[in-house]
């Protein structure tokens, strides 16, 4: 089945520390996104990425950072510069061309706890 | 700036009873596109319907329904025949066209919908 799939589901960070968040797509999709969620609050936008080796600072990147070696993968890290990192996060992707009314795909999320 | 707004964060409705969750939005762009997503309990976001800008009927799908009144900029979604399963929280987003050649949204804040029994 074609999907996004995050991992892991659950982490939990020591202050100071680095973390990886997994995100993986096998709908080929040009583009691929972050977004953050507050208990209670909407999604803000983290980063995207239109194509392989390129990507953008969405609302609130201070503090993370992406890459986008292949197409189906679009790993965040979350660095010990985020102060408050604790939340929930959404990998999302769609197949980017703005005519297109296309629905973004979103993966099940991971919950990041800072310990 | 484009904008979404919610302005119900929590909604009652009777089981197989039909509600309305109410969206506006502010946006200068002529062509824009508007969803609506379903987010359970569980995190992941569902898609629920589209409406683009241009699209002279109101979209529907299944017991879904889009009250689109393009001048008064809003957007509402209506649910018929409410399900227990329906209970879960609601977002309305816009494609954000300022980015230029992007797909990526502008959320609002949600409104959380419980269906009783």
């Amino acid at each position: 089945d074609g999907g996004i799939t995050q991992s892991p589901k659950y982490l939990f960070r020591k202050e100071g520390q680095n973390v990886t968040l997994s995100c993986e797509q096998n709908l080929n999709h040009d583009a691929m996104y972050w977004y953050r969620q507050d208990p209670g609050q909407g999604l803000r936008l983290i980063y995207y990425s239109q194509i392989v080796n390129d990507f953008q600072k969405g609302d609130i990147a201070e503090g993370y950072s992406v890459s986008r070696e292949k197409k189906e993968s679009f790993p965040l890290t979350v660095t010990s510069a985020q102060k408050n990192p604790t939340a929930f996060y959404l990998c999302a992707s769609s197949i980017g061309d703005r005519e297109a009314p296309t629905e973004a795909f979103f993966g099940q999320g991971t919950r990041l706890t800072v310990v | 700036a484009q904008k979404i707004t919610q302005t119900q964060p929590g909604m009652f409705v009777q089981e197989k009873e039909a509600v309305t969750l109410d969206c506006t939005y502010d946006t200068s762009d002529q062509s824009y596109g508007l969803f609506w997503y379903k987010q359970p309990s569980s995190g992941e976001m569902i898609f629920l319907i589209y409406q683009g800008s241009y699209d002279e009927q109101n979209a529907t799908e299944g017991r879904y329904s889009l009250n689109f009144q393009k001048a008064r900029k809003s957007a509402n979604l209506v649910i018929s025949a409410s399900q227990l399963g329906d209970s879960a929280m609601y977002f309305c987003a816009m494609r954000d066209r300022e980015a230029g050649n992007t797909g990526k949204l502008i959320f609002g804040q949600g409104t959380t919908l419980q269906v009783k029994p």
